[in-house]
């Protein structure tokens, strides 16, 4: 079964409002959690870097105020698109890394969020 | 030039065919990452390799650090094998960057 689980897997909201995806590591601690973004038949783009208790680190050109992280616990990470817009209209995923030396230091994303802003 | 940079980007083979796609990079790294990506979007890790050559099933994966390049390899293709294959590197920590994908398609 998935070891990083990611909710909703669809969502459709109205431009202007605000919508939470969640992304948790089912069996192990994640003190890091990474978002990304992909836009159709492009490569998955790194939005954020989640770490545990403390502020996200963004990368450039991506907006902190409409792309809010919050990783308040070792298991659960959460990104909040605020006043979306059609152009946000995006597949979302995350993943997580299980540092763990009986789990070979595997990557595992979650299952992805498909987000429709009409 | 991207910094990881797959080939080919699109490929047809016919069931039972054997398959190679191919990965260069251009950054020092510590670990090379082969992930699978379904049409719903879900990505599995297929393998991580700083080194050598991993086998899981029909797949193999090799990487050669001096030449900064990886193949991954599928044995007698099937067409569940139908999906966009994705290599990235990590040159530390669990930051990723990602190769472009190559689609595969694999016919009965």
């Amino acid at each position: 079964g998935a070891v990083v689980s990611q909710h909703p897997s669809r969502v459709i909201c109205k431009s202007g409002t605000s919508v939470k995806i969640e992304c948790r590591s089912l069996d192990f601690q994640a003190t890091t959690m990474f978002w990304y973004r992909q836009f159709p038949k492009q490569s998955l783009m790194l939005m954020a870097t989640s770490n545990e208790g403390s502020k996200a680190t963004y990368e450039q050109g991506v907006e902190k105020d409409k792309f809010l992280i919050n990783h308040a616990s070792l298991t659960l990470s959460t990104l909040t698109v605020t006043s979306a817009h059609p152009e946000d209209s995006s597949f979302y995923i995350c993943s997580a890394r299980d540092w763990a030396e009986y789990s070979g230091n595997t990557i595992y994303f979650g299952e992805g969020s498909w987000l429709t802003v009409v | 030039k991207n910094e990881v940079e797959q080939s080919p980007q699109n490929l047809t083979a016919q069931e039972g065919e054997f398959i190679t796609i191919n990965c260069s990079y251009s950054v020092g790294i510590s670990a090379l990452h082969w992930l699978q990506q379904h049409p719903g979007g879900g990505i599995v890790s297929l393998f991580m390799l700083s080194s050598g050559k991993k086998k899981h099933g029909r797949l193999i994966a090799t990487i050669n650090i001096q030449e900064k390049h990886s193949s991954l390899h599928i044995t007698a293709s099937h067409p569940r094998d139908s999906a966009v294959y994705i290599c990235a590197v990590g040159s530390g920590g669990s930051r990723l960057t990602f190769g472009e994908g190559t689609q595969l398609t694999v016919n009965p």
